[in-house]
């Protein structure tokens, strides 16, 4: 089974400060990891996923998180913050055990002070 | 726009009352996931279908169904409503049959009174 611990439930950077969201899983087969961002109104959307290969993954916006195996740990950075990126954000985490079931954090809010 | 078309958007019915869900996902996917977001509860995983059928089981009520239409649609079916379904579903889907990226519907904003 698969699970995911986001620390922290609310985040607040001022702009221009490093982002740093954590994010933790727990998968008994080989995991796919991914951050998604909701806006508020909307659904979510993709940021950057971690399928194999790099461990160093780049997604939209300036966003990219590294996975770590030895630590289970997925974690969102970002060097600058800017206003727009205030919003939730949730880490997931699939697997195949026969069907895939994305299993998503409890979302961490990022507020971005001016 | 992810692509991923949900009605309708906003429901309020009561209790006991039955609900259906609607999600069109994006041209050319086979997989349709469905949701639960509520304040409490975070977002859970319900179900999923891929190509018609069930794959995937999370943790959805006895009182909900969903299924997956030849057309590749979905509906989700909430029946015996209680005050705790009261809940933004969100309908997603992908191409690929795990691992890919899902591309989510604005959700459905159910009320129940």
């Amino acid at each position: 089974a698969q699970s995911v611990t986001q620390l922290g439930s609310h985040v607040s950077v001022s702009e221009g400060a490093l982002v740093l969201l954590r994010c933790n899983y727990s998968s008994s087969v080989p995991p796919y990891l991914f951050w998604y961002v909701q806006y508020p109104n909307q659904g979510l959307q993709l940021l950057l996923k971690y399928t194999t290969g790099a461990t160093l993954v780049k997604g939209i916006n300036g966003f990219e998180a590294e996975f770590k195996k030895s630590e289970t740990s997925f974690h969102l950075t970002k060097p600058s913050a800017h206003m727009s990126d205030a919003a939730e954000y949730f880490c997931a985490v699939s697997a195949n055990t026969g069907g895939f079931k994305t299993i998503f954090g409890a979302g961490t809010r990022l507020f971005v002070k001016a | 726009d992810s692509g991923v078309t949900q009605t309708p958007k906003h429901l309020i019915t009561a209790t006991g009352q039955r609900v259906t869900l609607r999600c069109s996902p994006r041209s050319g996917d086979l997989s349709v996931y469905w949701y639960q977001q509520s304040l409490d509860q975070g977002l859970q995983f319900l179900i999923q279908y891929y190509n018609g059928e069930e794959r995937a089981k999370g943790n959805i009520l006895e009182r909900f169904s969903a299924q997956q239409f030849p057309d590749l649609h979905s509906e989700l079916n909430l029946s015996s409503l209680e005050l705790g379904d009261s809940a933004l579903y969100f309908c997603a889907s992908s191409a690929a049959f795990g691992s890919g990226e899902l591309f989510f519907g604005e959700g459905s904003r159910l009320t129940v009174l």
